[in-house]
């Protein structure tokens, strides 16, 4: 089952503009993690907020998370091209530890 | 460190087939995860194993789903008696017992068509 339901589905910008994406979940976390997947290709982790922080930085990528209302964004500033991909959030179940529960993802373009 | 590797990338198959696909994680990962992904969908969690046991099978799709890991190393997943719904996006993840965070390790998948 989807644990996490990013918004929006797809998103459109220009580069040098800035992209934020939300993800929601359910169930109680231990962390909170982002994922890059490229057009046909494999995940790749971006950053992991863990449940006891609110906001986490990495290069041009900060996530937030607001465990009350079971909610993170993810913001890419000063997109480039090259960030058009999908990007999905994933929880870890804090009863299962082991499987991650992603959500549909948000399809970002980044244009010229 | 050469990463997740997965065979075939690509697999086309006629309904009613067999196929298996195998899955090389990072040689020092002791956990394996097994995903399904449809179109304009997320990762769905299949299976995983720690070393060559596989703690978690329920969420495998059907009977017709099978894994296994015989030696802890390398995975293979099986589609037996293969229906269009079948047709998705099987990657493979990898990580290791003492990650605290479970971060895990993608593979570029295996993309199955079934006519």
């Amino acid at each position: 089952s989807q644990q996490g339901e990013e918004d929006p589905q797809a998103l459109s910008i220009q580069e040098g503009e800035n992209a934020t994406m939300n993800c929601s979940y359910k169930t109680s976390i231990n962390n909170l993690q982002w994922y890059r997947q490229n057009s046909g290709r494999g995940l790749v982790h971006l950053i992991l907020i863990r449940s006891n922080e609110r906001e986490k930085h990495s290069g041009r990528l900060r996530v937030t998370l607001d465990t009350s209302k079971k909610s993170s964004s993810l913001l890419i500033t000063a997109s480039r091209a090259a960030d058009t991909a999908s990007y999905f959030c994933a929880t870890v179940d804090a009863n299962s530890g082991y499987a991650l529960n992603f959500g549909k993802g948000t399809s970002l373009l980044v244009t010229p | 460190d050469t990463g997740v590797s997965q065979d075939p990338r690509h697999k086309i198959t006629k309904r009613g087939q067999n196929v298996t696909f195998r899955c090389d994680p990072i040689s020092e990962h002791n956990r394996l995860y097994w995903y399904r992904q449809t179109l304009g969908q997320g990762p769905e969690f299949l299976t995983y194993f720690q070393n060559e046991a596989q703690l978690e099978k329920s969420r495998l799709l059907s009977d017709r789903f099978s894994a296994e890991r015989p030696k802890g190393s390398f995975s293979t997943l099986e589609i037996q008696r293969t229906e269009q719904g079948d047709s998705a996006m099987y990657l493979c993840a990898s990580n290791n017992f003492f990650s605290p965070d479970n971060e895990q390790f993608f593979g570029p998948g295996t993309r199955l068509t079934v006519l």
